[in-house]
């Protein structure tokens, strides 16, 4: 069984300031770790993914993410926050390739303060 | 990159009727697609998985004989809602697995208002 939690419902940061979405994730393989964004009323667009390659994945619009496995972290960051970034943030687990089901965390409503 | 195309993207419909929401892969084939649905505010949750040429898989708590699924070729999957109640109102979303990567694209997802 896999799960995702991400801590912090909600986040809200100032423009030009870091960003940093939690993910924690529990899996019994080896996990395949995913962030999406969703904007309102859209389905999900894909940042960045890890496949078991380099732990410091680099995504799309800045954003990366580091996985760490002692602490089974996979935390989502962006060094400069654009107004454009406010969106909703989902965390995902799957077992990998072959099974791409995907286990979501709660989300993380990211709000940019001008 | 691989598409995957939702329709409709809204529709509200009165209690009782039924509801049917198509999911097609444009430029790849998807022997499998997943159907999500999602509350407002909270998280997606899986409901089933939609199988190429065999019946679906239903996860815990949902009701097979409600939400129909149909995935009769490999570009298309659909889901239909059943004598839909306003509890059903929701957003629904499908995604397929593209091919030989570790990856599922995501439908644009349909929202689901019944009154």
């Amino acid at each position: 069984a896999q799960s995702v939690t991400q801590l912090g419902s909600h986040v809200s940061v100032s423009e030009g300031a870091l960003v940093l979405l939690r993910c924690n994730y529990s899996s019994s393989v080896p996990p395949y770790l995913f962030w999406y964004v969703q904007y309102p009323n859209q389905g999900l667009q894909l940042l960045l993914k890890y496949t078991s390659a380099a732990t410091l994945v680099k995504g799309i619009n800045g954003f990366e993410a580091e996985f760490k496995k002692s602490e089974t972290s996979f935390h989502l960051t962006k060094p400069s926050a654009h107004m454009s970034d406010a969106a909703e943030y989902f965390c995902a687990v799957s077992e990998g390739f072959g099974n791409e089901k995907l286990t979501f965390g709660t989300g993380t409503r990211l709000t940019i303060i001008p | 990159g691989a598409v995957v195309s939702q329709h409709p993207s809204w529709v509200i419909c009165k209690s009782g009727t039924s509801v049917k929401i198509e999911c097609r892969s444009l430029d790849f084939q998807a022997t499998t697609m997943f159907w999500y649905r999602q509350f407002p505010k909270q998280s997606l949750m899986l409901m089933a998985t939609s199988n190429e040429g065999s019946k679906a898989t239903y996860e815990q708590g949902v009701e097979k004989d409600k939400f129909l699924i149909n995935h009769a070729s490999l570009t298309l999957s659909t889901l239909t809602v059943t004598s839909a109640h306003p509890e059903d109102s929701s957003f629904y979303i499908c995604s397929a697995p593209g091919q030989g990567i570790t990856e599922a694209f995501f439908g644009q997802g349909t929202r689901l208002t019944v009154v």
